[in-house]
């Protein structure tokens, strides 16, 4: 049984345009949620994250948002560039960030035409 | 600044064989882990160490061991190689945070 669904395997969108990343949980007991970016042959790199305790955080062209009722969040990339293309996870702990077990979904994969 | 490194890159095993994964961090991040991708999945827990001489299990711990003698390093050892076990293999660490959890580069295994 997967607790984090990522539903989309690849999304495609134009270089300057927004790329909404979308991920659910089924584990209510899941706190703290992180989204990683994944190059080929590298290992993922943390992107942004967001506690249950907040609905929204940003970090320059990068918004994480959290809808805890719906247990789902989505990232968002305004504007999208080609560098931006990779695979995508979303992660999820359970137990106030100092949980150090994540749970990840499949991956998005996100391509950004020039 | 190496970060997290992982050796080695590539590995070919037979059946039955065993090996050790090596993985070392620099950072003198307290909480270490493996995890395991396979294709169309995401990446699974198999062992977590949240410092040197405490080792748990995750969420696929059949098949390996690992042991945390020292906070920098956290070997991964396949007891017998299985093609099940056929995958990459993902080394983590980071301080008391989630913020700080950083990944090696994967070694690649193929099982034959």
């Amino acid at each position: 049984d997967q607790q984090v669904k990522q539903n989309s395997p690849s999304l495609s969108v134009q270089e300057g345009r927004i790329s909404i990343l979308n991920c659910d949980y089924t584990n209510s007991m899941f706190d703290y949620f992180l989204w990683y970016k994944k190059y080929p042959a590298e290992g993922p790199t943390f992107l942004i994250s967001i506690s249950s305790i907040k609905d929204k955080n940003e970090d320059g062209r990068f918004t994480v948002f959290l809808n805890k009722s719906a247990k789902h969040l989505s990232l968002h990339i305004v504007p999208s560039q080609p560098g931006d293309s990779a695979v995508y996870f979303c992660a999820a702990s359970a137990g106030g960030g100092s949980n150090y077990k994540l749970t990840f979904g499949k991956g998005t994969l996100l391509t950004v035409n020039p | 600044n190496a970060g997290v490194t992982q050796t080695p890159k590539f590995q070919v095993l037979k059946t039955g064989q065993s090996m050790t994964l090596q993985c070392a961090q620099d950072m003198n991040h307290e909480y270490m882990s493996w995890y395991r991708q396979d294709p169309g999945m995401g990446l699974r827990l198999i062992h977590y160490s949240v410092g040197a001489g405490i080792t748990d299990q995750g969420e696929v711990p059949n098949g390996y061991n690992v042991s945390r003698s020292t906070t920098e390093d956290f070997p991964l050892r396949l007891l017998s190689a299985a093609p099940s076990q056929t995958s990459v293999y993902f080394c983590a660490s980071s301080p008391r945070t989630l913020y700080g959890y950083t990944f090696g580069s994967g070694t690649r295994l193929t099982v034959v």
